[in-house]
């Protein structure tokens, strides 16, 4: 059974990079049935899409972080990251990855890891 | 390209059946057939309940359906129950491919 695990650091100060790791475990990320993804979740708000990299390492993100987003995966760890740079407190939230798969990579998100909180506060 | 949008609420009670709606654009729900649902209660990670527009995953009730009009797709739950009370979301595979999200939907068991 596919299980994703996020970890990172809870608390970030405005201004530097947070930084994220998802493990996988049950399955390998080096399929090419599946791409791997962050959202996430301000509190008491809705869901929101950061971006998607399948395991060759093409890239899919939002246009609105586009320019703050690394998003690579270490095969060799069966590992996802993330990176966001010059967060502010409105990178609040909690950060979820997933798999997605589908026609056209990123169509159906069918698997949730716990999800992490990340607080960006002096 | 903004986010979906989906109703604030919805209500029914025990037994009902409810509909809720999420509309986009022709870049989105109304160019693809990769409109997906999500349930999530307070707490917990986002569960997909709708791929495809109307194709549900293994274990999920056939309670749930999904369907899609132009620019707009719909999840119906049938046989209301006290569990199904939590949030829903919708997303769609969108032009430049993105992935959109709707704002959610508060469904409230009364």
């Amino acid at each position: 059974q596919l299980q994703l695990q996020e970890s990172g650091p809870g608390l970030v100060k405005p201004s530097e990079t947070l930084s994220l790791t998802c493990t996988v475990s049950g399955g390998s990320i080096s399929s090419n049935t599946y791409y791997w993804g962050w959202m996430r979740q301000p509190p008491g708000k809705g869901l929101e899409w950061v971006g998607s990299i399948s395991y060759t390492g093409v890239t899919h993100h939002s246009p609105s972080l586009k320019s703050r987003v690394t998003i690579s995966v270490d095969t060799s760890k069966n590992q996802l990251s993330l990176k966001l740079s010059s967060v502010t407190a409105a990178d609040t939230a909690v950060y979820y990855c997933a798999r997605h798969q589908g026609g056209s990579g990123i169509t159906c998100t069918d698997v949730w890891g716990q999800g992490t909180t990340v607080t960006v506060s002096s | 390209q903004s986010a979906l949008t989906q109703p604030a609420s919805v209500s029914g009670s025990p037994g009902q059946s409810i509909t809720i709606s999420c509309t986009g654009t022709s870049s989105d729900v109304g160019g693809y057939d990769y409109v997906s649902w999500f349930q999530q209660h307070p707490g917990k990670a986002p569960k997909l309940i709708i791929y495809d527009v109307s194709s549900r995953p293994s274990g999920v009730s056939n309670r749930f359906s999904g369907s899609k009009s132009g620019h707009t797709a719909s999840l119906t739950i049938s046989g209301l129950q006290a569990e199904d009370e939590a949030e829903y979301y919708c997303s769609s595979f969108a032009s430049t491919s993105i992935l959109l999200f709707g704002g959610g939907t508060t469904l409230i068991v009364l």
